[in-house]
């Protein structure tokens, strides 16, 4: 079968730092996706991995480690519109089709 | 406005209708996704098509569902017989490059948020 993880809810401050884990079994692996979603809006593009490692983009950071299905997407100095849905994507190898996680509300405090 | 639009916003149907959707990607883009999104839930998967040609498709789509892109311009999605069931965003994402060039993001429509009553 095919499965993502991600936890359903995380709470966090202004200013600081959270981790949105995601793990995923899939029939082939061709790369993994973050996206963010803004209540009532259209996904936008985060990050893309397919090597294992850290990539880094001002703010925001996604690892990916193949072996072990997994991968996490970092945010540095929360600010309080970065209250979003965190999408967790991967992408089939071979394939087109990307399948979604349920998605990672964060809601950012004060 | 360069974006992917979508057409309509919302739709409000009586079961059993049939309805249809129009997506038009940015102009330059090959690949073309349609999704179905419920509330609390990610996108999932419906079809793709590079350029006219829709090379996948959800086992989950049932035969009431077809997409076209006649030209490998805008593509629409049709959906017959509609059932409460069917209820939800219907998203459309296009992509520049061809099938090989995985590592693209993909820039998604508002959507069309359908409603079966």
């Amino acid at each position: 079968g095919q499965n993502i993880d991600q936890p359903t809810e995380m709470t966090a401050t202004e200013g600081a730092i959270v981790q949105i884990n995601c793990t995923y079994q899939t029939s082939g692996f061709n790369g993994l996706f973050w996206y963010q979603q803004h209540a009532g809006e259209a996904p936008t593009f985060l990050s893309y991995n397919v090597l294992d490692g850290l990539e880094e983009k001002g703010r925001f950071s996604s690892f990916l480690s193949r072996s072990k299905g997994y991968s996490y997407l970092l945010l540095k100095e929360l600010q309080m519109k970065d209250s979003a849905s965190y999408l967790c994507a991967v992408l089939s190898w071979g394939g087109f089709k990307t399948i979604f996680g349920a998605g990672t509300r964060l809601f950012v405090k004060a | 406005d360069t974006g992917v639009s979508q057409d309509p916003r919302h739709k409000i149907t009586k079961r059993g209708q049939n309805v249809t959707f129009r997506c038009d990607p940015i102009s330059e883009h090959n690949r073309l996704y349609w999704y179905r999104q419920t509330l609390g839930q990610g996108p999932e998967f419906l079809t793709y098509f590079q350029n006219e040609a829709q090379l996948e498709k959800s086992r989950l789509l049932s035969d009431r569902f077809s997409a076209e892109r006649p030209k490998g311009s805008f593509s629409t999605l049709e959906i017959q017989r509609t059932e409460q069931g069917d209820s939800a965003m219907y998203l459309c994402a296009s992509l520049p490059g061809q099938g090989h060039q995985v590592n693209t993001e993909a820039f998604f429509g508002q959507g069309t948020r359908l409603t079966v009553v």
